[in-house]
């Protein structure tokens, strides 16, 4: 069956540095919602991309739908020790949604 | 927050004994989901329900069964639970359509001894 692979599986970072997660799926896609997890809690939405090659920005957070709309990533630019836990893609198509494993973000302050 | 509860919040239960976890809802959303949470796994779609009375199986289906009589409600119930079925369960909401955005509740986590 169709799968969304999300990279990395996990990342260790120092505050301040920044960090990146990818979805890629192998078919065009018709939306992707990205998801925030923090540890013990919650899966919490962050944020819907629809169109082809869009960018959108949440204060430090930057998400990109690529081009052919078969990847997009998530970019944290300076990380804090409140970013950390578990980042979901979860990738639509044919009325169909199907989530990535996750990234697990761990930062050290 | 989503108007979401999940009842119970924990729950420990041994092989072979029945369980129901409910998920209530005040949002009139039209769509509810189950899933399940396993480290290395992600999140894993067990059943969803597009309307009263109207559920589907997920990728995880095996061992569960669901019930919507009302719009709020969506139970999941275990049979006859195995430790297999150790986890943290997810419900989730949304409204429009299958690709909307999943509004979650807090999670029920399940030991089977």
């Amino acid at each position: 069956g169709q799968q969304v692979m999300q990279i990395p599986q996990y990342q260790h970072v120092q505050e301040g540095e920044d960090f990146t997660t990818y979805c890629n799926s192998s078919t065009t896609l018709s939306n992707i919602q990205w998801y925030k997890q923090r540890p013990g809690g919650h899966p919490v939405f962050l944020i819907q991309l629809v169109k082809s090659g869009e960018v959108k920005k949440q204060k430090r957070l930057t998400f990109q739908f690529g081009e052919a709309k078969k990847n997009s990533s998530l970019h944290i630019t300076a990380t804090q020790t409140t970013d950390v836990g578990t980042y979901f893609c979860n990738a639509g198509n044919n009325r169909k949604l199907i989530w990535g494993l996750g990234t697990s973000l761990a930062v050290n302050p | 927050d989503a108007g979401i509860t999940q009842s119970p919040r924990h729950k420990v239960t041994e092989t072979g004994t029945p369980v129901t976890l409910r998920c209530h809802q005040t949002e009139n959303h039209r769509y509810m989901y189950w899933y399940r949470q396993d480290p290395g796994h992600g999140l894993r779609l067990i059943h969803y329900s597009y309307g009263v009375k109207d559920t589907d199986k997920g990728e995880v289906s095996d061992g569960y069964s669901v019930s919507r009589s009302k719009t709020e409600d969506f139970l999941l119930t275990l049979e006859s639970a195995t430790s297999s079925q150790t986890s943290v369960y997810f419900c989730a909401i949304s409204g429009l359509a299958g690709t909307d955005t999943q509004y979650f509740g807090p999670g029920t986590r399940l030991t089977v001894l």
